[in-house]
């Protein structure tokens, strides 16, 4: 069983930067799959954020590639996301998931964490 | 507005069985057979029914199955139980503008 924990803070204002980690801890994220970002805001549809490689390459949702950054550390066994000049649009529940090429087999997710956007 | 057009709200009573659509495009669903399906209950994270238009993961019920034709796929869930009720948002692969994942709306799925 493949166990996915994003972590980060609840509350970020508005222009500041949201940061969010997800830790991986009984799989090893270079072994293979793709490592993605979901969001979901209050009541609303999911939303695919961008993906990365267990190689590095990045995969990002046009809409929001300009703000968006996500890496992996291998070190820490973790996927991190950065989205920069945040406004009360992006507060959602961030999930992170793993899955195949081409978004296939999307089977293990984290529970998800609340990030809202307030000053 | 989402890429993929799925209805709002499904219902069906129990023994019942209920489709659910999702429609795309040319560029998305039409395109590749990388259309999944997804479950999700309140206050939960989704959970994968179907991959790649009709393959089941291990451990989910037959009586989910996928399907597609065109540009549109299709949800189906026979023998309705009660803890079918939740959301279900269709999902595909598109390479355009640049390899992407979209999503549909959301159906709201009410056992009655």
């Amino acid at each position: 069983q493949v166990q996915l924990q994003e972590s980060g803070p609840g509350l970020v204002k508005p222009s500041e930067t949201l940061s969010l980690t997800c830790a991986v801890p009984a799989y090893s994220i270079s072994s293979g799959y793709y490592w993605g970002w979901i969001r979901q805001p209050p009541g609303k549809g999911l939303e695919w954020i961008g993906s990365i490689s267990h190689s590095g390459t990045t995969y990002y949702n046009p809409s929001l590639k300009s703000r968006v950054t996500i890496s992996v550390d291998t070190s820490k066994n973790q996927v991190s996301l950065t989205l920069r000049f945040v406004t009360a649009a992006d507060t959602a529940v961030y999930y992170c998931a793993r899955h195949l090429a081409y978004a296939s087999r999307t089977d293990y997710w984290g529970q998800g964490t609340l990030v809202t956007v307030s000053s | 507005q989402s890429a993929l057009t799925q209805p709002a709200s499904v219902s069906g009573s129990p023994g019942q069985s209920i489709t659910i659509s999702c429609t795309g495009t040319s560029s998305d669903i039409g395109a590749y057979n990388y259309v999944s399906w997804y479950q999700q209950h309140p206050g939960k994270a989704p959970k994968l029914m179907i991959y790649e238009v009709s393959n089941r993961p291990s451990g989910v019920s037959d009586r989910f199955s996928g399907s597609k034709s065109g540009n549109t796929a299709s949800l189906t869930i026979s023998g309705l139980q009660a803890e079918d009720e939740a959301d279900y948002y269709c999902s595909s692969y598109t390479n355009s503008p640049t390899p992407n994942w979209v999503f549909g709306g959301g159906t709201k799925l009410t056992v009655l």
